[in-house]
């Protein structure tokens, strides 16, 4: 258990839809970071947040958005669903520093029918 | 370019042999960290060892121990004693300090442990 924790760990839903995913990160970590995972475009970096702050953006979609609350814990909005969109999103979290270590969470499967 | 090559897409190993599994990276960053994770069947990430481009030794952690060869730009994954718990794919990812604390992930090779 790496201590991140998110949910839902499914979401099934239908095209066109919104939805929104939940990361806790592990105690005392400041960096938060979304990750998403797909057959064919393996691990791509989404977006990072630290302590509130956006910190960095990589493949993120311009239908995707995220936020981190005061209370550290980060969401990942995903709206006008595609069937590309389906996907495991990770969440991961690090104290903070370049050279911390990230942990994963055990992810959410989106299906997007 | 890609910046981390992992060029065995699939291995299969016998139980408590030691196995490597390759990395080969791309940076012009003085400054960068080098990651194994692993990943099941059941999908979740687990960190397995870090080496830092400024540590003077092997990183080694349990049955792991990472190969790192700076001057060729590689830092393969050894596992010792091969157990069929460690079949899973792993993923080899690189960090750049100096460009932002995004990690960057290889495509992955799938360890299959025979019995």
């Amino acid at each position: 258990d790496s201590g991140v924790t998110q949910t839902p760990k499914h979401l099934i839903t239908a095209t066109g839809q919104r939805v929104t995913l939940r990361c806790s990160p592990r105690s005392g970590d400041l960096s938060v970071y979304w990750y998403q995972q797909s057959l064919d475009q393996g691990l791509q970096f989404l977006i990072q947040y630290y302590n509130g702050e956006e910190r960095a953006k990589g493949n993120i979609l311009e239908r995707f958005s995220a936020q981190q609350f005061p209370d550290l814990h980060s969401e990942l909005n995903l709206s006008s669903l595609e069937l590309g969109d389906s996907a495991l999103y990770f969440c991961a979290s690090s104290e903070g520093q370049a050279t911390d270590t990230q942990y994963f969470g055990p992810g959410t499967r989106l299906t997007v029918l | 370019a890609q910046k981390i090559t992992q060029t065995q897409p699939g291995m299969f190993v016998q139980e408590k042999e030691a196995v490597t599994l390759d990395c080969t990276y791309d940076t012009s960053d003085p400054s960068y960290g080098l990651f194994w994770y692993k990943q099941p069947s059941s999908g979740e990430m687990i960190f397995l060892i870090y080496q830092g481009s400024y540590d003077q030794q092997n990183a080694t952690e349990g049955r792991y121990s990472l190969n790192f060869q700076k001057a060729r730009k590689s830092a393969n994954l050894v596992i010792s004693a091969s157990q069929l718990g460690d079949s899973a794919m792993y993923f080899c990812a690189m960090r750049e300090v100096n460009r932002d604390d995004k990690i960057i992930f290889g495509k992955g090779t799938r360890l299959h442990i025979l019995p």
